[in-house]
């Protein structure tokens, strides 16, 4: 069976600093991707990054990037300068190969941004 | 594009009360799919589908029915509410394995009284 297991029910950071969230997964699959979702107050689930376990190479999107450890199947989320509009729960999900279909969710860290 | 729409966005139900929570997306996505997600427990799969007439359960499908009449709509029934259903439930679709990045609806406020 796949996991997600994010063990940081909160975290907090001040503006401009860097942050990094955990997340760790279990899978028995050698093609999977791993995805970190945004979900601000507003409710809505925003993609923030994305990772093929194929790739070797982080991930990075602007002030995010990702260290993807796949043998240790470690896939932490990192935030540079931080803004307040950073402010968001953090969810972390893993999708099986390719002619699979389904998500599986970590239960979420609430990220909270100090002026 | 209006990417994957919810409707209502919150809802009110009695105890053994039936209704259908609409989805509907315009990006041609062959996948989509509902979640419920409740504090502290993420979002959990209740039931997906991978194409038109094609569904499967999820981790916790118990109570609810789907359809996939078109590509555009997915609904998701609710034979007879509970209290327990109380959540907030999210649409997503997404346009094939291969991408796998899921797009997700505004969700829906449910609360069973």
């Amino acid at each position: 069976a796949q996991t997600v297991t994010q063990s940081q029910p909160e975290m907090s950071v001040q503006e401009a600093e860097t942050v990094t969230l955990s997340c760790t997964y279990d899978t028995s699959e050698s093609d999977y991707y791993l995805f970190w979702y945004k979900q601000p107050p507003s409710r809505q689930m925003i993609l923030v990054i994305r990772q093929e376990a194929y790739k070797q190479q982080n991930a990075t999107e602007n002030r995010f990037s990702v260290n993807f450890q796949k043998a240790a199947k470690s896939f932490s989320l990192k935030i540079s300068d931080s803004q307040l509009g950073d402010a968001a729960m953090y969810f972390c999900a893993l999708k099986g190969p390719s002619g699979t279909y389904k998500y599986i969710f970590g239960t979420g860290t609430r990220l909270k941004v100090l002026a | 594009n209006a990417g994957v729409t919810q409707t209502p966005k919150f809802q009110v139900l009695k105890t053994g009360q039936s209704m259908t929570l609409q989805c509907a997306q315009d990006m041609n996505h062959e996948y989509m799919s509902w979640y419920r997600q409740d504090p502290g427990m993420g979002l959990r799969l209740i039931h997906y589908s991978v194409g038109a007439g094609i569904t499967d359960q999820g981790e916790v499908p118990n109570g609810y029915n789907v359809s996939r009449s078109t590509t555009e709509d997915f609904p998701l029934r609710l034979l007879s509410a509970a209290p327990s259903q109380t959540s907030v439930y999210f649409c997503a679709s997404s346009y094939g394995q291969v991408l796998g990045t899921q797009y997700f609806g505004p969700g829906t406020r449910l609360t069973v009284l």
